[in-house]
């Protein structure tokens, strides 16, 4: 399988827990993105990296979200001290030119 | 600002009739990318189509078809004969000048139901 995976699927987790997020590109990919998505709206950019060096930053990214992309492969994204507004789809996609998505995070804080 | 708006949010249809998805965007971009993508119900985003704001050739792909119209800044979709496999959110979405390698922007979809 050569697509974009995520790690988890789903995460249920306690408000005020942090959480960790991971996505696998496509290898021959250089661009990453976050985008979360909630239900009955389009996904929404988070931030986005070229290889290790992250380009832009939303301002929906809270000081409580982090992401890194420390080698130029897979990427990391933290929520710290999770809200119930947290909870959406977490979608991560890479490209060369086109974005290719991962099946996402759905992420639940109760 | 860039801005997509799909203004139908749900669609159903009977099985084998034709439908059309609108979208409309806003950029102050002389220079944009316009895509559609298609959510099924297992959730991973499919890609379907990119076009540059130069091309406004419409474009057939098989059961599919794509109208860009830069005088009314609409690229709207077309599914001919439609199956239940076409059931699914559709999105439309707008990039800046740098192909599809910039963060898209994304309209609020449009849910169909087809139905046998």
């Amino acid at each position: 399988d050569t697509g974009v995976s995520q790690d988890p699927r789903h995460k249920i987790t306690k408000r005020g827990q942090n959480v960790t997020f991971r996505c696998d590109p496509i290898s021959e990919h250089n661009r990453l993105y976050w985008y979360r998505q909630t239900l009955g709206q389009g996904p929404e950019f988070l931030t986005y990296f070229q290889n290790e060096a992250q380009l832009e930053k939303s301002r929906l990214l809270s000081d409580r979200f982090s992401a890194e992309r420390p080698k130029g492969s897979f990427s990391t994204l933290e929520i710290q001290r999770t809200e119930q507004g947290d909870s959406a789809m977490y979608l991560c996609a890479s490209s060369l030119i086109d974005q290719v998505f991962g099946p996402g995070t759905r992420l639940t804080v109760l | 600002a860039q801005k997509v708006t799909q203004a139908q949010t749900e669609i159903s249809v009977v099985e084998k009739e034709d439908v059309t998805l609108d979208c409309v965007y806003e950029t102050r971009d002389t220079t944009y990318y316009l895509f559609w993508y298609k959510q099924p119900p297992s959730g991973e985003l499919v890609f379907l189509i990119r076009r540059n704001s130069f091309d406004e050739q419409n474009e057939i792909s098989g059961r599919y078809s794509w109208n860009f119209q830069k005088s009314t800044s609409s690229f709207n979709f077309t599914i001919t004969a439609s199956q239940v496999v076409d059931s699914a959110v559709y999105f439309c979405a707008l990039s800046d000048p740098d192909s599809g390698n910039t963060p898209l922007v994304f309209g609020k979809g449009t849910r169909l139901s087809v139905i046998a």
